[in-house]
């Protein structure tokens, strides 16, 4: 069966610092990856999206990057954390564009 | 600008009794529309999919409704439990060129008390 893996769960991060969060993907091959980010009250805010290995597809322009270094790994950056980094960041992944997203269980960031 | 919006913002309710969150979009053209649960701390699970031309569908005790003429869409959930207390997501596919984008709506917060 196929599992999806996110961590760290929790984050504490001072600004300025940098982030690296990463994804891995079991029991799938090529799969579309996605990160996104969920604040509070508002709906989910996808950041990046893969569709293959080094292809990344950027939705807004922000303060983070995204690589996709092998077919089932997928990680989120930044050099320089900002505190409106702070948030809730999803990774996701689904087989195909109507297929369900499958979601890890969420990365809870603070910059402080 | 394609928008979905979910009501109401949260919701308390007993439990054993039933309740309805609403899901309102404006997402044209769409391919599907897809309620998922998530619990506080973790990532939405799929509970129900819809296509346009599906009017309900029910997985368990969630039923899930859709009508495209009014662009509507309800999440029923019958003889509720504890376990029901977490934020339901309705999410419309927006057709777009070679790429199905994903809309999200900001969530209906459920509260089952015993």
């Amino acid at each position: 069966s196929q599992t999806i893996h996110q961590w760290p769960a929790t984050l504490v991060q001072p600004v300025g610092s940098p982030l690296s969060l990463e994804c891995t993907v079991e029991g799938t091959s090529n799969p579309n990856l996605y990160w996104y980010r969920q604040a509070a009250g508002r709906g989910l805010q996808l950041l990046f999206y893969s569709v293959g290995i080094g292809q990344i597809s950027s939705e807004v322009p922000q303060n983070l990057s995204a690589s996709r270094p092998q077919d089932r790994q997928f990680i989120l950056s930044s050099k320089k954390l900002l505190l409106s980094d702070s948030g809730f960041y999803l990774c996701a992944w689904r087989t195909g564009h109507n297929s369900p997203l499958h979601f890890g269980n969420g990365t809870r960031l603070t910059v402080t | 600008k394609n928008q979905v919006e979910q009501s109401p913002q949260s919701l308390i309710i007993l439990e054993g009794k039933n309740c309805t969150l609403q899901c309102n979009y404006t997402v044209s053209p769409f391919s599907n529309l897809r309620w998922y649960k998530q619990d506080t701390g973790r990532g939405p699970v799929s509970l129900t999919i819809m296509t346009f031309s599906e009017n309900t569908k029910s997985n368990g005790r969630y039923t899930a409704t859709l009508d495209a003429d009014t662009k509507q869409s309800s999440l029923h959930i019958t003889a509720s439990q504890l376990s029901d207390s977490a934020s339901y997501i309705c999410v419309v596919t927006e057709i777009s060129g070679g790429y199905n984008k994903l809309i999200f709506g900001a969530g209906t917060r459920l509260a089952v008390h015993p």
